[in-house]
């Protein structure tokens, strides 16, 4: 069975602070990986979509990278700002019969202080 | 605008009552999920749907019920057999192609047992 972990449990910087949080899966056999944010209170926004071919993707100030062989994921904040502070949640896709089910890690508390 | 919408936002339940959660996307995409949140844990998925018509189970469907009679709306049934239905629940979507299966969720529908 998949499961996925997320490290730290939670990060608090100051702001203009380059970060990196990590994400680990036990079976390499997926189809793809999903950055999302979650703000309290409320639902997910996707942030960064890696194919399994694919070994990293950029959006603005993020980055994502993916070494399927290994089981990791990163995903790198540049130039930190109070605004970024969120839930960070990675998920997991083994494609097969359900191209869109995901299995989550349980999320990385980011706190980015002035 | 497209978009998942899920209501209520807020949905309180007495001990041994049914309740329903609305889902309902205008992206029409194939593929509609149901997960659980609880505090300090990843998304669980409850139950997913391909097709009109059809329904799988997932990790936790114990307690709960789902139909799928129209593309666009996905309900979901929290029992009086769930003996621990207090939780965020998150309604999802996605194209069910091999090309394209980011996933999209709605705002979340916050259930507490009085």
């Amino acid at each position: 069975k998949q499961e996925v972990t997320q490290i730290p449990a939670a990060l608090s910087v100051p702001e203009g602070e380059n970060l990196v949080l990590n994400c680990s899966f036990t079976d390499s056999a997926i189809y793809n990986l999903q950055w999302f944010r979650q703000d309290p209170g409320k639902g997910l926004t996707s942030l960064l979509l890696i194919q399994s071919s694919q070994r990293e993707q950029t959006s603005g100030r993020l980055n994502a990278s993916l070494d399927k062989s290994s089981g990791r994921s990163t995903l790198y904040i540049a130039a930190s700002q109070p605004g970024d502070s969120a839930t960070y949640l990675c998920a997991v896709n083994a494609g097969g019969t359900s191209y869109g089910k995901l299995t989550f890690g349980q999320g990385t508390i980011l706190t980015v202080h002035p | 605008d497209g978009g998942i919408t899920q209501s209520p936002k807020y949905l309180f339940r007495k001990e041994g009552q049914n309740v329903t959660l609305s889902c309902e996307q205008n992206l029409n995409h194939d593929a509609m999920y149901w997960y659980r949140q609880d505090p300090g844990q990843g998304l669980r998925l409850i139950y997913y749907s391909q097709i009109v018509n059809d329904f799988q189970k997932g990790d936790i469907a114990e307690g709960y019920s789902v139909s799928r009679e129209k593309k666009e709306s996905f309900p979901l049934t929290v029992t009086s057999a769930q003996k621990n239905p207090t939780a965020f629940y998150l309604c999802a979507s996605s194209i069910e192609s091999a090309l394209s299966t980011e996933a999209f969720f709605g705002q979340g529908t916050r259930l507490t047992v009085v």
